[in-house]
């Protein structure tokens, strides 16, 4: 059974959409992360969410917004899609801070 | 706020000889320090922790060291063998708000 599912794999869309991606984990972990992957491959954290609540939000832009509606998804919203958001987005879990993260398969997002 | 810098960003090793990566971090509070690898096209995954009462922890041919006072921590791979090329990625959670903050990586490549 996959731990951290996220969907869809890939996601290829025009400038200016609106698009979402989902997550779920099956662990039962408290804690839910986003992150973005660019290119280099470089991995930065977007949000975190604990219980539900969000409990760090990196400087992204508020087009990104992430939707909880219980403990085990995380899905994550993108409005008025931009050329520099193509990048893997990679949702994880963990059981609490300071423990380890569990990576779902990532998502690729190409904006054309 | 956490400063993670990870070096070297490229490292070639020929198999069967030995790899070492370093991370170096900022917040003297930190007490978790994670490696994970992540090969072509895949996700993250863990492969050795430490935490900040140890100074080494070994797992077959994986050992990570950690120098709480020069805030430093380092992983070691012996006897290397072509499945450990991929880039490899060392975390430091913050301990004030569950920031996590991952180096920019290191690409292994391992030589026949």
């Amino acid at each position: 059974d996959t731990a951290v599912s996220q969907t869809p794999k890939y996601l290829v869309t025009q400038m200016g959409n609106d698009k979402s991606i989902k997550c779920e984990q099956n662990l039962g972990h408290d804690t839910m992360y986003w992150y973005k992957q660019d290119s280099k491959k470089f991995l930065k954290i977007m949000f975190s969410y604990n219980n539900k609540e969000l409990i760090i939000n990196e400087t992204v832009p508020n087009r990104f917004s992430p939707k909880s509606p219980d403990k085990a998804h995380l899905n994550l919203h993108i409005n008025s899609l931009e050329l520099g958001d193509s990048a893997v987005y990679f949702c994880a879990s963990s059981q609490a801070r300071g423990t380890a993260q569990h990576f779902g398969d990532g998502t690729r997002l190409s904006i054309l | 706020g956490e400063n993670v810098e990870q070096h070297p960003s490229t490292l070639s090793v020929q198999e069967g000889d030995s790899a070492v990566i370093k991370c170096t971090y900022s917040d003297s509070a930190s007490n978790y320090f994670p490696w994970y690898k992540q090969e072509l096209g895949k996700r993250p995954q863990l492969i050795i922790d430490i935490r900040s009462n140890v100074g080494e922890k070994k797992d077959q041919r994986i050992a990570v060291t950690l120098n709480k006072t020069a805030k430093h921590f380092s992983l070691h791979i012996t006897e290397t063998q072509p499945e450990d090329s991929a880039v490899y990625f060392c975390a430091v959670p913050t301990d004030r708000d569950d920031k996590i903050i991952f180096g920019k990586g290191t690409r292994l490549h391992i030589l026949p």
